[in-house]
C-alpha cells in the first residue's frame, strides 16, 4: 500500500534563518505531489506541485521554494523565513486528473 | 474555472442527531468531488469522492453525499452525529483537466458535536 511521510511534526524557527521540509512517497511510482499551507482558522492554500522530477508549478508568488530530486521526494525550501511563513505544511500526492489526494500529517512551523 | 463554496464556517449538533454540511460547486465540465475531514494538527483524510457513477456516494465513517447537478451542490450527510466526527470538513472539487491534478479546496466547515 502507499504511505506518505512527512517530516519534521513541528518547527520552530527565527526570522531570516532557511528552511527545509521533505516529504517522500512509498508504494507507488511516478505520483503528482503538492504542497499546500493552512493558515489557522483558513483553507488550504497551493502552494507548489509537481507532476515529474525536476517539474516544479508554482502557484502564488512567495518567499518558498520547492524541489524534486527524486520520483517519490519533495522539498520545500526557504532561503530566509518570515514571520508570514508561519502555518502548517502539508504534502500530498495524487495519480493525476479526477483523482482524490492522499495528504501526510503535516508539519507545524513557527517563525518567531 | 472551477470553484466550490461551503456554505457554513460551522456547524454544531447534538451527539445522535442528524449532520448536513452544505457545499455548493461551480464547473465549466463534469467535477470530481470530494470531501475530506481533518482532526486537528492532523493530514486530511478522504472521506468519499464522487467521480461520474452513481450520484449518491457512500463514504467511512457513516458518512455519504448526493451529487445534484441541477442544483450544483454536493452535500455531505450522516444520520447520527458521533462525538469523533468533530472536526473540520472540506468540500473539494478537481480543477480543469490538465492542471496537474490539482484540487481546489473550500473554505471548511467547522463540526461541533454537543454531548
Amino acid at each position: 500500500s502507499q504511505t506518505i511521510h512527512q517530516w519534521p511534526a513541528t518547527l520552530v524557527q527565527p526570522v531570516g534563518s532557511p528552511l527545509s521540509l521533505e516529504c517522500t512517497v512509498e508504494g507507488t511510482s511516478n505520483p503528482n505531489l503538492y504542497w499546500y499551507r493552512q493558515a489557522a482558522g483558513r483553507g488550504l492554500q497551493l502552494l507548489f506541485y509537481s507532476v515529474g522530477i525536476g517539474q516544479i508549478s508554482s502557484e502564488v508568488p512567495q518567499n518558498l521554494s520547492a524541489s524534486r530530486p527524486q520520483d517519490r521526494q519533495f522539498i520545500l525550501s526557504s532561503k530566509k523565513l518570515l514571520l508570514s511563513d508561519s502555518g502548517f505544511y502539508l504534502c500530498a500526492w495524487g495519480k493525476g486528473n479526477n483523482s482524490p489526494l492522499h495528504f501526510g500529517n503535516g508539519t507545524r512551523l513557527t517563525v518567531t | 474555472a472551477q470553484s466550490v463554496t461551503q456554505l457554513d464556517s460551522h456547524v454544531s449538533v447534538s451527539e445522535g442527531t442528524p449532520v448536513l454540511l452544505r457545499c455548493n460547486y461551480s464547473s465549466s465540465y463534469s467535477p470530481s468531488l470530494f470531501w475530506y475531514v481533518q482532526h486537528p494538527n492532523k493530514g486530511l483524510q478522504l472521506l468519499l469522492k464522487y467521480t461520474s457513477a452513481a450520484t449518491l456516494v457512500k463514504g467511512i465513517n457513516g458518512f455519504e453525499a448526493e451529487f445534484k447537478k441541477s442544483e450544483t451542490s454536493f452535500h455531505l450527510t450522516k444520520p447520527s452525529a458521533h462525538m469523533s466526527d468533530a472536526a473540520e470538513y472540506f468540500c473539494v472539487v478537481s480543477a480543469f483537466y490538465n492542471q496537474g491534478g490539482k484540487l481546489i479546496f473550500g473554505q471548511g466547515t467547522e463540526l461541533s458535536v454537543k454531548p
